[in-house]
């Protein structure tokens, strides 16, 4: 079974620019996460997908930040426009229907800003 | 609002010693605890987990350990190995979300 891919692994872009990540979950998986990890810190939720609804986006930092899944099959984040503070590691994470259940991670999208 | 205090942020031991590795989380209604173990270029994977109904888990080499009055939870790896080098998070979940808190990550070097 394929696990959670990301695309691309890494990005390097300048401040003003516009980046897109995509993240293909698990086949038959509902719920789908995107997370980030600025550099030291701690992994940092950002919203949280049910097939195509938004059902918490509380941690996208602001309106630079665009989020869709549409169908409910793979998702995109795009930053537009990228700052500095955006760069980061990227992740994706999806789970099965039901609270609790293992979310399974892809490698994660490094995106540097410069 | 909620956080999760993750310590040490760095830790190195012997191969064959043991590793522990400590958290604390701010919110009393968590009630999920996994731990997640990233190798160096690879995803994070779940390593083991804990539910707030219970005080100890074991895998193997692997424990958890919950005091859900202190809002504590512990990793302890035992007979540690080369392999077990990596970065370790711990994360906390409450009910009414699917939302992980995580740590700030451990980065573990056994020393062979």
């Amino acid at each position: 079974e394929a696990g959670v891919t990301q695309f691309p692994s890494h990005s390097v872009i300048e401040k003003g620019q516009t980046v897109t990540l995509r993240c293909d979950p698990i086949s038959g998986h509902d719920n789908l996460y995107w997370y980030r990890r600025v550099m030291g810190k701690e992994i940092k939720f950002l919203l949280h997908f049910v097939k195509e609804s938004k059902q918490d986006e509380s941690g996208m930092p602001n309106n630079r930040f665009l989020a869709e899944r549409t169908g409910g099959t793979y998702s995109t984040l795009k930053v537009q426009p990228a700052e500095l503070e955006d760069s980061g590691v990227y992740f994706c994470a999806s789970s099965p229907t039901g609270m609790n259940t293992e979310a399974f991670f892809g490698q994660g999208t490094r995106l540097t800003v410069v | 609002g909620e956080n999760v205090e993750q310590h040490p942020s760095t830790l190195s031991v012997q191969e064959g010693d043991s590793a522990v590795i400590k958290c604390t989380y701010s919110d009393s209604a968590s009630n999920y605890f996994p731990w997640y173990k990233q190798e160096l270029g690879k995803r994070p994977q779940l390593i083991i987990d804990i539910r707030s109904n219970v005080g100890e888990k074991k895998d193997q080499r692997i424990a958890v350990t919950l005091n859900k009055t202190a809002k504590h939870f512990s990793l302890h790896i035992t007979e540690t190995q080369p392999e077990d080098s990596a970065v370790y998070f711990c994360a906390a979940s409450k009910p009414g979300t699917y939302k992980y808190i995580f740590g700030t990550g451990t980065r573990l070097k056994v020393l062979a």
